[in-house]
């Protein structure tokens, strides 16, 4: 199974300021046949299902505010807060759909400082 | 629009089985894989498979394999997710979601979850 891990676990960041999250997998999750990152990054906030953010690593879902990145590719990953908001807070998951079982980081849970 | 609408919430016994269901609306229903993941509380996300609501194919996550049954049907664009011999672990928030088969994608969208609750 491929193992994904993210770091940090949380973190507090500043209104305005930019908050990155990492994510790391176990192996390439990079599918040679087509050259996409089969990785996507999901937002949770409490009470809710998660929402997909992005998608093949760094292809931004429609109606996603563009201040939300992602970058990297086969093992190593980034997602970016350019300028936090306030109602970004909510813990962060990255997942690997190249190979079954999918899996999930263990999430990142970003607040206000 | 797009849309997964889930069956409500569940207490059960241990030893008992659950059966959630996950009706789609708004696109294709056989377009896109329907995947089931679980949350414990407080926990991170779980994947735990998904049916091909085309043919009715499954891929079950190993440790669910011998208590995990997923079926769909195509005439009312509804899957299910059956799980038996429930423990206390299972006690969790269930969430159906989509991910489109042609392109091989992500998980799209979501339903709003069935929380089912084991206990004596």
């Amino acid at each position: 199974d491929i193992v994904m891990t993210q770091s940090p676990d949380s973190l507090a960041v500043s209104l305005g300021e930019r908050a990155t999250i990492n994510c790391k997998s176990s192996q390439s999750v990079l599918y040679s046949f087509d050259n996409k990152n089969y990785l996507a990054w999901f937002q949770q906030k409490p009470g809710q299902p998660p929402k997909v953010l992005i998608y093949w690593a760094s292809t931004r879902k429609s109606g996603v505010p563009d201040r939300f990145s992602g970058s990297g590719s086969g093992t190593d990953f980034t997602l970016t807060i350019s300028s936090l908001q306030a109602e970004d807070v909510a813990v962060y998951y990255c997942q690997q759909y190249y190979n079954s079982p999918w899996t999930f980081g263990q999430g990142t849970k970003v607040e206000i400082k | 629009q797009v849309q997964l609408v889930q069956s409500g919430a569940e207490v059960k016994k241990p030893g008992a089985s659950m059966k959630v269901s996950c009706k789609a609306f708004g696109y294709t229903f056989t377009g896109y894989y329907i995947h089931w993941v679980r949350q414990a509380p407080g926990q991170g996300l779980d994947w735990m498979g998904w049916i091909n609501p085309y043919n009715g194919d499954t891929n079950y996550e190993r440790r669910f394999q011998g208590r995990i049954t997923m079926t769909r049907d195509t005439s009312t664009s509804t899957a299910y997710m059956e799980l038996t011999r429930l423990t206390s672990d299972d006690t969790a928030m269930y969430y159906c979601a989509g991910s489109e088969i042609a392109v091989s994608g992500h998980l799209d969208f979501w339903g709003q979850g069935t929380l089912v609750t084991v206990s004596s």
